[in-house]
């Protein structure tokens, strides 16, 4: 059981190049969320997903892409990175919002 | 949209009690409110849940008044290995959907020898 699992851990782009995050979960959970972390802002929620089939805007979707490609699949997608895209990207799952989400161990995203 | 404030630090020493407060004016009847822990280069992690009154487990202790406008983390006896960001959540409910889980800045706790 690896709970959730992204990929890759570590990635540097460069300014204008897209790249696909990948996350996976096996716990057959509901939601699914992306979290970006910077110095001193803690985590904010970029997409979220209800449901296989549904995404929905966090708090700062500009820039990124999601797909919800099936109930384990949930990939982020940047189309063209930007320096302010420099961040660790989390993911998530959860049953549902009132039950513990569960985290993978992130990935270190940097542009230049 | 129930957001959530709480202290952007705190400090203690090992062996202490630690209660972190968080407020939450605009939590909804449905909500729960949830604390989870995060270390350096690490995701959070869930610690507990409540809806009312008290909670406990083996790692922590959650309070909440009568009006669940706020609610208290508490930590017996930290030790150095507590010494990270923790996080007070409130679930959002928008109509049928289930809601998105924000964390906010969380508060650093740092426990010293």
């Amino acid at each position: 059981n690896a709970g959730v699992t992204q990929t890759p851990k570590f990635q540097v782009l460069k300014t204008g190049q897209s790249m696909t995050l990948q996350c996976a979960q096996d716990m057959n959970h509901n939601s699914m969320y992306w979290y970006r972390q910077d110095p001193g802002m803690g985590l904010r929620l970029i997409y979220y997903s209800a449901s296989e089939g549904t995404t929905d805007k966090g708090e700062v979707p500009n820039g990124y892409n999601v797909s919800r490609l099936n109930k384990r699949e949930f990939s982020l997608r940047l189309e063209s990175a930007a320096p302010s895209q420099t961040s660790v990207y989390f993911c998530a799952s959860s049953e549902n919002r009132n039950t513990e989400a569960f985290f993978g161990q992130g990935t270190r995203l940097t542009v230049v | 949209l129930a957001k959530t404030t709480q202290p952007i630090s705190m400090d203690s020493y090992e062996g202490q009690e630690v209660n972190i407060t968080c407020s939450h004016n605009n939590i909804a009847t449905n909500d729960y409110i949830t604390w989870y822990q995060q270390f350096p280069s690490q995701g959070p992690r869930f610690i507990i849940q409540g809806y009312k009154t008290k909670v406990t487990n083996e790692v922590a202790s959650l309070f909440i008044p009568a009006d669940r406008k706020s609610s208290t983390l508490s930590l017996p006896r930290v030790s150095l290995s507590d010494t990270a960001v923790y996080y007070c959540l409130v679930g959002e409910r928008r109509g049928s959907t289930l809601g998105r889980l924000y964390f906010g800045r969380g508060t650093q706790l740092t426990v010293w020898p």
